[in-house]
């Protein structure tokens, strides 16, 4: 069955300090994978996803990802953090059966 | 020009009430649904429709009732609510076949 695992459920960093979210998925083929941010009271945003082809994907607000097959994994990273990046994290993956499996989420706090 | 949009976005009723969440989504989207985020902000899919036809149904009990008039359109009716229906509702939509699901700005249902 798919699963995906966030462990860490809360992340505190200073603001300008380089993040790093993990997420690893269990799914039995080449999966579609994706993240999103949920800013306080609002809807789920697409960072970035990964289909195939290059397993390093840029994203927007400065966000990329790495797939990595052999640990099924797909961290998310930013090099320096803003204050504006405080909101939850989501990890999902989406199989051939077109339902989004999802982590619990990380909850990310930026300290000036 | 909003992708995604989902009315009410707050629901405040009484137990044993029944509601109606409305979603439309002007993307030219197939495939539409519905996920439940609880109260630790975990995201579960609970429906998708693709043209007007059921494809997904997650075990959800029947008093969930989701209708698609058209393709462009997902509403999902709850009958006899329960406390514990009480979350915030998202719809999404996507050309499906595991490809990126948008999401609308969710439905804050508390039930007293």
């Amino acid at each position: 069955a798919q699963s995906v695992t966030q462990p860490d459920i809360h992340i505190t960093v200073s603001e300008g300090a380089s993040l790093e979210l993990r997420c690893n998925y269990s799914y039995g083929a080449t999966p579609y994978l994706f993240w999103y941010v949920q800013s306080p009271g609002q809807g789920l945003q697409l960072l970035l996803k990964y289909f195939s082809g290059d397993t390093l994907v840029q994203g927007i607000k400065g966000f990329e990802a790495e797939f990595k097959r052999s640990q099924s994994s797909f961290n998310l990273r930013k090099p320096s953090v803003h204050w504006s990046d405080a909101a939850e994290y989501f990890c999902a993956v989406a199989g051939n059966t077109d339902k989004l499996i999802f982590g619990t989420g990380t909850r990310l706090q930026v300290f000036p | 020009d909003t992708a995604v949009s989902q009315t009410p976005k707050y629901l405040v009723t009484q137990m044993g009430n029944d509601k109606s969440i409305k979603c439309e989504q002007n993307l030219g989207h197939d495939t539409m649904y519905w996920y439940k985020q609880d109260s630790k902000k975990f995201l579960k899919i609970m429906f998708s429709y693709n043209n007007k036809e059921l494809i997904i149904n997650e075990t959800v009990p029947n008093r969930f009732s989701p209708k698609s008039p058209d393709k462009a359109h997902l509403n999902l009716h709850i009958n006899s609510l329960e406390l514990g229906d009480s979350a915030v509702y998202f719809c999404a939509s996507s050309q499906g076949g595991g490809e990126t699901q948008y999401f609308g700005p969710g439905t804050r249902l508390l039930v007293l």
